[in-house]
Parts: C-alpha cells; structure tokens; sequence
C-alpha cells in the first residue's frame, strides 16, 4: 500500500523561528490534507492541498504532486503552534496519515 | 460554524463488554469516517461510510467492529466486545460531496481495563 512518510519527526524551535515539515508519499493520491493535533489532542484542519501552493497567515502549503511531496511551511512560530502536525493523503475511499512531526515552540 | 460532535468525550470500560461511540457529523455531509489514534502514535482509518453502506475498511476493522447511521443526524461506532487493545482515541469525521476536506470531531477517548 502507499507510504506516507514526515520528517522531521520531531522539532524544537524558538520563538519567532521558521520551519518547514515534509510528507512525502509513495504513490498518486487525490489529495493531501494538512492537519495540527494541538496539546488537548483535537484534530484542526489546516489545508487541503492536492497541489499547488496555499497560505493562510503564517501557515503556507505546497505540494507537488509529480514528485510526490508537500511541504508545510511555518512563520514566525509562536508557542501555540505547539503540537503535532499531519499529513494524510486519500486513497479511493481509504485516509492514510503519516507519524507526524512533533514541535515544540518554546517562548 | 458547523462542527462534527461525539459523544462521550471519555468512556471507561471493561474488557468484553460493548461500547457504542456516537458522532453527529455536519449536517449536509455524505462522506463519514472513524479513525483511531492510540496514545502516542499516528491516526488509523477505520472505515468509511456513504449512501448506508461501508465504502472501504481497514484491516482493523474486523468483525467486533460495525458502523451504523441510525437516523438522518447520527453515526456510531460499536465495539461488540472490547480488548485491552482498543484503548484509544476515535475520532468521527465527515465531508460534504462537493469537497474533499474531511472535518473531524473532538475524539472520544475509550479505555478498557
């Protein structure tokens, strides 16, 4: 089955740092979405990218879906941004999710 | 804004017994989901759901699992008989379909002792 893999798997920034977190999958999908689980564990829609290039606030997304990767971009973090940040790709009928990348904004 | 809700946010139970978590998605979605996230690890597709019947399950979803949308509001997930393993959070989500994005609940958070 298709592979959804993120890196880092884990990230320390301080605050007012840039980052950027990869997914890449293994095969075609018909589309990305981007999540954040934050601390208390809910789930928040942040894109849905199958391709191109989106940005809301600080957050921006890009996936290229030939190459088979999308890149979540984050501006000037602020301790909120705190969490756990998915990639899910959809296959037919069937989400798969990568591990995810944890950060951790420290003030 | 619309929002997918389930209930209960907690539930404690024993090992054998059966539990039915609830989810009311968006109101004008057709596309339902249940994923499950074991303490610590990634989010599990369970199965998807259209027009009253499965449209695709993981190999999770065995035969102690089933998926019910009893009414024109609510979806529920029923574990026929729990194992320590299915200790988790599950979360419902829904989509509407003219859009691909899938909106999640806030999780039901399942122990079994």
């Amino acid at each position: 089955g298709i592979q959804v893999e993120q890196s880092p798997p884990d990230l320390i920034l301080q605050e007012g740092a840039n980052s950027t977190l990869r997914c890449n999958f293994s095969d075609s999908v018909n589309n990305l979405q981007w999540f954040h689980q934050n601390p208390w564990g809910q789930l928040i829609n942040l894109f849905y990218i199958p391709s191109g290039t989106k940005q809301n606030g600080r957050l921006s997304a890009t996936t290229v879906a030939t190459e088979r990767y999308s890149l979540l971009y984050i501006s000037s973090s602020q301790t909120t941004d705190s969490g756990v940040y998915f990639c899910a790709v959809l296959v037919g009928f069937k989400t798969i999710f990568g591990a995810g990348t944890r950060l951790f904004v420290k003030a | 804004e619309p929002e997918v809700t389930q209930t209960p946010s907690h539930q404690v139970t024993q090992m054998g017994q059966e539990v039915i978590l609830r989810c009311v998605p968006i109101s004008n979605h057709l596309y339902f989901y249940w994923y499950r996230q074991i303490l610590g690890q990634k989010v599990e597709f369970l199965v998807s759901f259209y027009n009253n019947e499965i449209s695709e399950k993981s190999e999770i979803f065995d035969d102690q699992f089933s998926v019910e949308r009893p009414d024109g509001s609510n979806f529920t997930l029923k574990i026929r008989s729990t194992k320590l393993e299915d200790s988790a959070m599950y979360f419902c989500a829904s989509r509407s379909g003219g859009s691909e994005t899938q909106y999640f609940g806030p999780g039901t958070r399942l122990l079994v002792l």
